[in-house]
């Protein structure tokens, strides 16, 4: 596709319930980063992916977070045993290396009540 | 932990006016990025500042880096309800972008 992405736009689970979130980027970016942006706030960094590494997870915020590149393009967030606190709209983004344009898709809305 | 701050958090102005949105912090920043961010989307960029003191003109939005890279300004003239949305600020930091606290911009007709 043209743009970034992301699956599916809307998700309402329950706690304690595990929850995967997919991101399609842009074909040919071989960086894809992951974002958590809670109601009214800036996005705050999750994870990196260049290619299929994962060079930086310091974002994600407990071990119930992993994130996956497998094949190099595809990413999924998955986010294990939800908490009400995980709510929030999740961005994937993607870039050509060193580029300094990301370019976001338009997120996935998680709500866990 | 957000790095950069931005100031006012909330701003709601009648059209034609003119605004200034700030971005501070600490650190210091290879390059400055602006987003907007409008309701149901992932931020959009704007403008990318890398010499500390470069300014840069964008029609009506003025954006401009500190001299020592750890801050920037965004000046918005004679604002338009279609400036309405969340403004972002970004910095640079080893391959990822550390974003601003946000400024919620209400422009009213």
């Amino acid at each position: 596709g043209a743009g970034v992405s992301q699956s599916p736009r809307y998700k309402v689970a329950k706690r304690g319930q595990d929850v995967a979130l997919r991101c399609d980027p842009i074909s040919g970016h071989v960086s894809l980063f992951w974002y958590q942006q809670a109601l009214g706030q800036g996005p705050e960094f999750l994870t990196y992916f260049q290619n299929e590494a994962q060079l930086d997870k310091s974002g994600l915020p407990s071990d119930r977070f992993f994130a996956e590149r497998p094949e190099g393009s595809v990413s999924t967030l998955k986010i294990q045993r939800t908490q009400q606190e995980d709510s929030a709209v999740y961005l994937c983004a993607s870039s050509f290396p060193g580029g300094n344009t990301i370019y976001f898709g338009e997120g996935s809305w998680l709500t866990v009540v | 932990t957000q790095l950069l701050e931005q100031s006012p958090q909330f701003l709601s102005i009648q059209e034609g006016e003119n605004l200034t949105v700030y971005c501070n912090s600490s650190s210091v920043f290879s390059s400055l990025q602006w987003y907007r961010q409008e309701p149901g989307e992932g931020p959009v960029l704007l403008v990318t500042v890398v010499t500390g003191g470069e300014v840069k003109k964008l029609k009506r939005l003025t954006f401009q880096f500190g001299d020592a890279r750890k801050d920037s300004s965004l000046h918005i003239t004679a604002a338009q309800p279609g400036d309405t949305g969340l403004y972002l600020c970004a910095g640079e930091n080893t391959d990822k972008l550390i974003f601003g606290t946000g400024t919620r911009l209400q422009v009213f007709p």
